[in-house]
C-alpha cells in the first residue's frame, strides 16, 4: 500500500522568491512519484515524474523535485515564483498496479 | 489539455434526474479513469477501465454507473444522486493500466445536485 502526505495545505510566497512545496510518501514498492498542478476551473496538469532514474527531476515551468529515499520525501521547488504559478499542487505516489494515491493538495499563493 | 475532453463542463441536476457525463481521449491510450474531487478532500478514484474492461470499482455507490464502449470514450451515468455527490468529476487516461503510468486529465465536470 502507498500513501502521500503534503505537509502544508497553503503556502504563500512573494513573486520572485523561491517556492518549496513539501511531500512525504510511504510505499511498499519502488514508487513512481508525480507532481500535478491544477489551476482554477481546470483539470490536473503533469508537472514532473520520478521513476527511479535520476533523483533530481526537472519539470515544466522551471519546477523540479528531488527524490530522497532516506527521508521518503519528494519536495517540489522553483527558484523564483511567478504570478502564474498560483494554483493547487498535488503530490501523487503510484506503486503496484494502477493505484495512484493523491495528497490533499497545497494551495500556492503568489503575492506581487 | 485538449488530449482529454469532458462534457458538459457544468451540470446542475435534481435528485430525481438521470444524466450522463462524457469523457473522450485523443491520445491513443488504453486505460481510462473516473475521479471525484470534493472540497477539502483528496482526489478519490472511482472507476478504472483497462482495454474497455472495468478493473476497479472503488466501493462507489450504485447510483453511479460507468460505461466504456471503446478505449476512447468513457461515460458516467448518474441516477438519483444526493447533494453530497456535488463535486468536480475528473476523467483521466493513461497508456495502459500498468504501474507508474502517467495519467492525463480532462478539465472536469462541475456537478451540483440540488
Amino acid at each position: 500500500a502507498q500513501s502521500v502526505t503534503q505537509l502544508d495545505s497553503h503556502v504563500s510566497v512573494s513573486e520572485g522568491t523561491p517556492v518549496l512545496l513539501r511531500c512525504n510518501y510511504s510505499s511498499s514498492y519502488s514508487p513512481s512519484l508525480f507532481w500535478y498542478v491544477q489551476h482554477p476551473n481546470k483539470g490536473l496538469q503533469l508537472l514532473l515524474k520520478y521513476t527511479s532514474a535520476a533523483t533530481l527531476v526537472k519539470g515544466i515551468n522551471g519546477f523540479e523535485a528531488e527524490f530522497k529515499k532516506s527521508e521518503t520525501s519528494f519536495h517540489l521547488t522553483k527558484p523564483s515564483a511567478h504570478m502564474s504559478d498560483a494554483a493547487e499542487y498535488f503530490c501523487v505516489v503510484s506503486g503496484d498496479g494502477n493505484d495512484m494515491r493523491f495528497g490533499a493538495g497545497t494551495r500556492l499563493t503568489v503575492k506581487p | 489539455e485538449t488530449g482529454v475532453t469532458q462534457t458538459p463542463r457544468h451540470l446542475v441536476m435534481g435528485m430525481t434526474n438521470k444524466k450522463s457525463l462524457k469523457c473522450e481521449q485523443h491520445l491513443g491510450h488504453n486505460a481510462m479513469y473516473w475521479y471525484k474531487q470534493s472540497a477539502k478532500k483528496p482526489l478519490e478514484l472511482m472507476f478504472v477501465y483497462n482495454f474497455k474492461e472495468q478493473t476497479e470499482n472503488n466501493s462507489v455507490p450504485s447510483r453511479f454507473s460507468p460505461e466504456c464502449p471503446n478505449s476512447s470514450h468513457l461515460f458516467l451515468h448518474l441516477h438519483t444522486l444526493q447533494p453530497e455527490d456535488s463535486a468536480l468529476y475528473l476523467c483521466a487516461s493513461s497508456q495502459d493500466g500498468g504501474p507508474g503510468g502517467t495519467q492525463y486529465f480532462g478539465p472536469g465536470t462541475r456537478l451540483t445536485v440540488l
